[in-house]
Parts: C-alpha cells; structure tokens; sequence
C-alpha cells in the first residue's frame, strides 16, 4: 500500500493527558498537511510542511499543538494537556503538486 | 479567506437522476478542487479546475468555473447509491498550498 497512513486510527485518553499521532505521507511528496473535522464540517486546516519546515500553521492552533517532520518524511502532531474540546477526527494529507492524498485518519476521544 | 461554501448543505436524490452542487468563494484563486468523503474510503480527490479554465469533465462529474461570479459547480450524471457521500470544494490562491474546506454539501443517492 502506497497510500498516506496515519498511527493510531483511534485514541481514547483522558482530559490533561498528552497524545501524538504520526503520519506517513506518500514516499516522494514534499507537502504534508494536518487537518481536524470534527462532525459534519469540513477539514479544518491546521499547518503544513513542505520538506522538514513548517510553513504554515493556523491562528486557530492553540499552543498545546505542535508538529514536527524532522527528517522531511514522516510528520507527528501533539497535543498536550487535552481538553475534551479536542475530541475529532485527525486527518494527514501528503502531495507533491495541488493535489492532496489524504490518510484514514485519527480519530480522538478525550473523555 | 479563500474558504469554498457549498450550497445545498444536503440533498436527495433518485438512483439515475443527476445531482448538482454548488460552491462559491471570496478570493482570487490559482484553481478549485473538489473532493469526496465517505465513511469507507475517507477523503478522495475528484477533480482539479485551474483558473483559466471553464469546464473539465471526468467521467460522469462536470465541473464549471465562473471566476467572475467567484462560483464553481460540480453536476455528477447518472447518480448511484454509491455516490452517496459529502462533497467538498477546496479553493486555492495562487502560489498557495494551503486548502480551505467549506461544510460540504451531503448527497444521497435513493436506489
């Protein structure tokens, strides 16, 4: 399977506790995004990367969000002290042009 | 904000018949994309507009630009149950990565 994969699919956790999602983009693509949906709205950007620098990162972030892809492959994203306005679906998106592949997801709970 | 919003939110159809969404956005923009999002397959690309084109076809889906109204539309002929998912456009400004989704029109498809 060549497509992007994203670890865990599904998180439960309690409220203050830390988490870190990892994404594998599709080997070749410089661009990797991170979006949250939550149900029935759309993606809702939260930053991109394009090779290991963060190019964009949305006002909407608070600063208990954080990503990293260090080595320009794959990407984490953290959140600390989850609140359980957190709870979403996850999304990871790789390209190398304006077309974005888009993983499966994960999905968060924060009790 | 170059953020696409899609009109119906929801709409339901007859197997066979033709559904029409419609999206429309407030900024000038390099070229619109438009993706679909089910609970099996996740978020998938359909389609790529740039901005100085007026119509591309794939398939059954037709899409239009109108980038003096600031509108595009997305028509899928012949509908089938399985084309029951969200459908989502996704503006991008020139030079830009970044993809902003709207809420996304909900299509079902009656078999």
């Amino acid at each position: 399977d060549t497509g992007v994969s994203q670890d865990p699919r599904h998180k439960i956790t309690k409220r203050g506790q830390n988490v870190t999602f990892r994404c594998d983009p599709i080997s070749e693509h410089n661009r990797l995004y991170w979006y949250r949906q939550t149900l029935g709205q759309g993606p809702e950007f939260l930053t991109y990367f394009q090779n290991e620098a963060q190019l964009e990162k949305s006002r909407l972030l608070s600063d208990r969000f954080s990503a990293e892809r260090p080595k320009g492959s794959f990407s984490t994203l953290e959140i600390q002290r989850t609140e359980q306005g957190d709870s979403a679906m996850y999304l990871c998106a790789s390209s190398r042009a304006e077309t974005q592949y888009f993983g499966p997801g994960t999905r968060l709970l924060v009790l | 904000s170059q953020q696409g919003e899609e009109d119906p939110q929801a709409l339901s159809i007859q197997e066979g018949e033709n559904a029409t969404m419609n999206c429309s956005y407030k900024t000038s923009i390099n070229n619109l994309q438009w993706y679909r999002q089910n609970s099996g397959r996740g978020l998938v690309h359909l389609i790529l507009i740039r901005s100085n084109e007026r119509e591309k076809h794939s398939g059954r889906l037709r899409v239009t630009l109108d980038t003096s109204k600031k509108s595009s539309s997305l028509l899928i002929t012949a509908s089938r149950a399985a084309d029951t998912a969200s459908y989502f456009c996704a503006p991008s400004v020139a030079g830009g990565f970044k993809t902003i989704f709207g809420a996304g029109t909900r299509l079902f498809v009656k078999a």
